[in-house]
């Protein structure tokens, strides 16, 4: 199947600070990623669409000017979650569609802000 | 996206017992899909059911959407300690990779 690469898998971060995490589609080209947010023990919860050369897309109540999101090449996108705090501290990750069925999943990254 | 309720939240097994967790929506998919993630890890796809009253098998385990196509089970037949994880569905949506999951079932396999 199609590999995604998410980087850094962990992070630790005081608070008040940026963090980037990059999403790498390796072996195939991804117009269109996505990015969720799963707390311990819950479910994943879309964040927002990554759209190659236009702006992403956010699901409501997700803050568009903290979770800043670039996808500038059609195998890479960033997400930087700005001026950190703890309740950031989650498992972020991303994923791509390589034609008709399924998703695949970066590794996704353990953030925690101190 | 389309929601489903998912069925339970956890549960605890002997190795070799049989596991079923089930997924139950109020409104018609057009498909659904189901993930394994294992503890630390990220989300694996298992399989997507398309059409009204589809059983498929992988080893031991079998998926099952529902006549009407709104609700889906995954069942596994003795379960070892390697099937530990929690089992997402998720209605397929009309952006492949955007997803709407379930709340999942956290399987854990007592040896």
């Amino acid at each position: 199947g199609a590999v995604v690469s998410q980087h850094p898998s962990r992070v630790i971060c005081k608070s008040g600070t940026s963090v980037k995490i990059e999403c790498r589609s390796l072996d195939f080209q991804a117009t269109t990623m996505f990015w969720y947010r799963q707390f311990p023990k819950q479910s994943l919860m879309l964040m927002a669409t990554s759209n190659e050369g236009s702006k992403a897309t956010y699901e409501q109540g997700v803050e568009k000017d903290k979770f800043l999101i670039n996808h500038a090449s059609l195998t890479l996108s960033t997400l930087t979650v700005t001026s950190a705090h703890p309740e950031d501290s989650s498992f972020y990750i991303c994923s791509a569609g390589q034609g008709a069925t399924e998703a695949f999943f970066g590794q996704g990254t353990r953030l925690t802000v101190v | 996206g389309q929601q489903v309720m998912q069925i339970p939240q956890y549960q605890h097994v002997q190795e070799g017992e049989d596991f079923t967790t089930y997924c139950n929506s109020s409104t018609t998919l057009s498909n659904i899909q189901w993930y394994k993630q294992r503890p630390g890890g990220h989300p694996v796809f298992l399989i997507q059911l398309v059409k009204s009253g589809e059983v498929k098998k992988q080893k031991r385990l079998t998926f099952q959407f529902g006549e009407a196509k709104k609700n889906s089970s995954l069942h596994i037949t003795a379960t070892q300690t390697t099937d530990v994880g929690t089992y997402f569905c998720a209605p397929g949506g009309t952006s492949y990779g955007k997803l709407t999951f379930g709340q999942g079932t956290i399987l854990t396999v007592h040896p």
